[in-house]
């Protein structure tokens, strides 16, 4: 069965920083996605990206928070300079839809940890 | 806002200790309501899509229905397999999905 596939599945950082995080996505789907859970809490919506353009970023993706599609497999999320509060199990999803009815696929994820 | 409240926040049943589990929630234009799994360091795993009041779907154990203002996952005879935490999560009217706190299942053999 076709999956979402991150790397690293850890990653530990100094604070200041800049972390890249990979995906591919499943390689038929359109629709890609950052969403990342801090520890205990909800999964949140970070960023939504198609045909090589954000259509929507939550309050969370600010200036220091960058996605990429570089070629026609990889999707990344770049964190500029990181700080304590970015540590988080970070996932990347892709869907087929992204105009009908969200239907999401995740990754595994991964765990960032900001020293 | 979308609002997603998920309870109990957690559940301990038997083995074959049937229960259900509650997903309220307040959004502008529902265009569907998801449940996931999610394992301990896993992404979460695509459930069940509900689209409209009065919808049911069932995979194997599990067992979701939706009316106007919530959901429910009905976990019938569950097996230790079935510990994890179900989320449930809304689309409504953007390119996102919005998640509940999650309900954490363990089911002791």
């Amino acid at each position: 069965e076709p999956e979402v596939t991150q790397t690293p599945s850890h990653q530990v950082t100094q604070m200041g920083q800049e972390v890249i995080l990979r995906c591919v996505p499943i390689s038929n789907h359109l629709y890609f996605y950052w969403y990342r859970q801090i520890l205990g809490q909800k999964v949140e919506f970070l960023v939504s990206f198609y045909n090589n353009e954000i259509s929507e970023k939550s309050e969370i993706f600010d200036d220091q928070f960058s996605v990429e599609r570089p070629d026609g497999s990889n999707f990344t999320l770049k964190i500029r300079s990181t700080k304590l509060e970015d540590s988080a199990m970070y996932f990347c999803a892709s869907s087929d839809d992204g105009t009908g009815v969200l239907k999401l696929f995740f990754g595994s994820g991964t765990q960032l940890s900001v020293l | 806002e979308d609002q997603v409240t998920q309870s109990p926040e957690a559940l301990r049943l038997q083995e074959g200790e049937s229960s259900s589990l509650n997903c309220s929630y307040t959004v502008s234009g529902l265009r569907g309501l998801f449940w996931y799994r999610q394992d301990p360091g896993k992404g979460p795993e695509f459930l069940f899509t509900l689209y409209s009041a009065g919808e049911e779907k069932e995979k194997e154990r599990l067992k979701a229905t939706l009316t106007k203002k919530e959901s429910f996952l009905h976990i019938t005879a569950p097996k230790p397999e079935d510990s994890a935490t179900y989320l449930c999560a809304v689309h409504s009217n953007d390119y996102k999905l919005s998640f509940g706190a999650g309900t954490t299942v363990t089911v002791r053999a």
